[in-house]
């Protein structure tokens, strides 16, 4: 089964330092991998996703991830974080065995940006 | 455009108590979805549905029913609250049902805001 392993609960950072969310997945089939991001009170939204082709993926407000197959990873990377980065970050995982049909989150970590 | 609309914003109930949580998208998306979010353990898929007429179970669908009967609605119903329900819950939408090809992850996950819900 599909399953997605954040492991860092809470990553503190200072602004404009540069950031890496850690997230690894386990399927032995093909796979979509996607980031979302949750601000305090709100739903999720889709930061950006892998479905093929090039491995290293551009998404909104400046943030990218590289998918590394042999390493079964998703790392979500920002050069230089801000302020209102601060929120609760999401990797998710939709494997071929499920018919890509549902989306399996990791538990999530929160990013906190100080001055 | 609302978007994803749940209702109520907040709830407490009793132990044994039924109720629906409500969730209306105007957007004309034929999946969709309920997850609950509990701290440290991420989101967890209820129920989905792939269009009016159709539900299917999620991870963790015990304890909750589901029914689609127009595009636009998605109640989610506690048929007798229990306190392991305690738990913030998202309604989501996508115009593409996942897993209809690849084209089907070009239209993301649309999240309303959330219902938290506490039984005592």
């Amino acid at each position: 089964a599909q399953s997605v392993t954040q492991l860092d609960s809470q990553v503190p950072v200072f602004e404009e330092a540069p950031v890496e969310l850690r997230c690894n997945y386990s399927s032995s089939v093909s796979v979509y991998l996607f980031w979302y991001v949750q601000y305090p009170n709100q739903g999720l939204q889709l930061l950006l996703k892998y479905l093929s082709g090039s491995t290293l993926v551009k998404g909104i407000n400046g943030f990218e991830a590289e998918f590394n197959k042999s390493q079964t990873s998703f790392h979500l990377r920002k050069p230089s974080v801000h302020i209102s980065d601060t929120a609760e970050y999401f990797c998710a995982v939709s494997d071929l065995n499920s018919g890509y049909s549902t989306l399996t989150f990791g538990k999530g970590t929160m990013l906190l940006v100080s001055p | 455009n609302a978007g994803v609309t749940q209702t109520p914003k907040f709830q407490v109930l009793k132990t044994g108590q039924s109720m629906t949580l409500q969730c209306a998208q105007d957007m004309n998306h034929e999946y969709m979805s309920w997850y609950r979010q509990d701290p440290g353990m991420g989101l967890r898929l209820i129920h989905y549905s792939v269009g009016a007429g159709i539900t299917d179970q999620g991870e963790v669908p015990n304890g909750y029913n589901v029914s689609r009967s127009t595009t636009e609605d998605f109640p989610l119903r506690l048929l007798s609250a229990a306190p392991s329900q305690t738990s913030v819950y998202f309604c989501a939408s996508s115009y593409s049902i996942p897993g209809q090809g690849q084209n089907s992850y070009n239209s993301p996950l649309h999240f309303g805001n959330g219902t938290r819900l506490t039984v005592t």
